[in-house]
This record gives structure tokens, sequence and C-alpha cells, in this order.
């Protein structure tokens, strides 16, 4: 079954704190995409990679193939940070669209 | 200018109306996506159009008609709407589509449209 797991589920920070959050996926992929969702709003697409790092200003993300895992990091946290954090894989045969974890709602508090 | 506009962001309406979401994008992209999201749950794709044709319709009731005038606006029709559709209704676009590849293509979305139905 194709799947993308996120986690935590839920993500509590003081401001200036380095977070991570963690994505698996089931199979082997092309590429990974990390969003990211304000409340009420749209959504923003921060990352595609399909290997290494990417960079961001504070915002890093890396995956390995191999180990169908990705991360992404958000150095020097800051309360605008705040948001839900979605990871999103390729998976369907035949159709590029993308199925899509459950996120991470990150609250940092200053 | 790198935006996906969607109008109108909010919306009220009965099960017996008529109404229309608009989404339109300027990048160039031949591809463009409707998604349904509920509250503190993932986007869920609806539709797909890849040069102004539907390629995908992901079993989504008649009730909404998508529609594809030319390559920068989509629209979506809605009539007879029932109070369990009420979402966030998301536009997103990307350069392109492929059948029969994983997709490299970074997606870009709107804002949303959040439709009630009463």
């Amino acid at each position: 079954k194709n799947e993308v797991e996120q986690s935590p589920q839920n993500l509590t920070a003081q401001e200036g704190e380095f977070i991570t959050i963690n994505c698996s996926y089931s199979v082997g992929i092309s590429a990974l995409h990390w969003l990211q969702q304000h409340p009420g709003g749209g959504i923003v697409s921060l990352f595609m990679l399909s290997s290494g790092k990417k960079k961001h200003g504070r915002l890093i993300a890396t995956i390995n193939i191999q180990e169908k895992h990705s991360s992404l990091h958000i150095t020097a946290s800051h309360p605008r940070d705040s948001a839900v954090y979605i990871c999103a894989a390729p998976f369907n045969s035949g159709y590029s669209t993308l199925t899509f974890g459950k996120g991470t709602m990150l609250l940092v508090s200053p | 200018d790198t935006e996906v506009t969607q109008t109108p962001k909010h919306l009220v309406m009965g099960m017996t109306n008529k109404k229309s979401l608009k989404c339109e994008q300027h990048m160039g992209h031949r591809a463009m996506y409707w998604y349904k999201q509920k509250a503190k749950k993932p986007p869920e794709l609806m539709f797909v159009y890849s040069y102004e044709k539907l390629s995908i319709n992901e079993s989504v009731p008649s009730r909404f008609s998508p529609e594809c005038p030319n390559s920068s606006l989509l629209n979506l029709h809605l009539h007879a709407l029932q109070p369990e559709d009420s979402a966030l209704y998301l536009c997103a676009s990307s350069q392109d589509y492929y059948e029969g590849y994983s997709s490299r293509e970074k997606l870009f979305f709107g804002s949303g449209t959040q439709l009630s139905v009463l």
C-alpha cells in the first residue's frame, strides 16, 4: 500500500528552538514534496527533492532514498513558522499526482 | 507572477443554489488541479486538467462540474451540494503533467475557497 507517514502529529516549541519533522514512505519514489499550510489558508510548496539536501533560509530538507525517509528542519524557529507541514509523494502508477501525509501541526511560542 | 488566484475566498450557499469557483494562473502552466480539504485532513484530489483536457476525475459526484475554458483559467461549477461538501477547495497548477512518470513537478497552490453549504 502506498503510504506517507509523518511524525510527530503535533509539535510545540519555544522561539529559537531547532525543529525536526519526519516523513517516511512505503515504496520507492522519484521525488518528495514538503508543503506548508497556515490555518485557514492555502498551501505553499517549500521543497521538492529527489536526493540529498536542500536549504532555503532557515528551512532545510533532507532525503534518504534508500531508507525511504525525509526530514524537514527549521533552525532558529519563530512564531511565524507556526503552521501545518505536510510531506507528499507521487505514488499513483500512471498518474502524476501526490499522496499526502496527515501533516504535522507546529506551534512556536514567543 | 508566481501566483494562483482563487475567487471567492469564502462562499456560503444553500443546497439548491448554483455557484462557481474560479482559479487563475499566468505562469504558463499546462496542468491545473482541484483539491478538496476537510478540516484537519490532508487535501484530496478531485480533478486534473492537462492541456485544457480533463485527465483525472477521482470519482467525484456530478454535482461538481469542472471546466477549463483556457490554459490560464479553471472553474468548478457547483450545483445541489450537500452540507458534507463544506470544505476548503484548493486549486493548484504545475508546469506540466506526465502520465506514466512519477511527479517531478512542483505544485503551486492558491489560497483556497472556504465553502459552507447550508
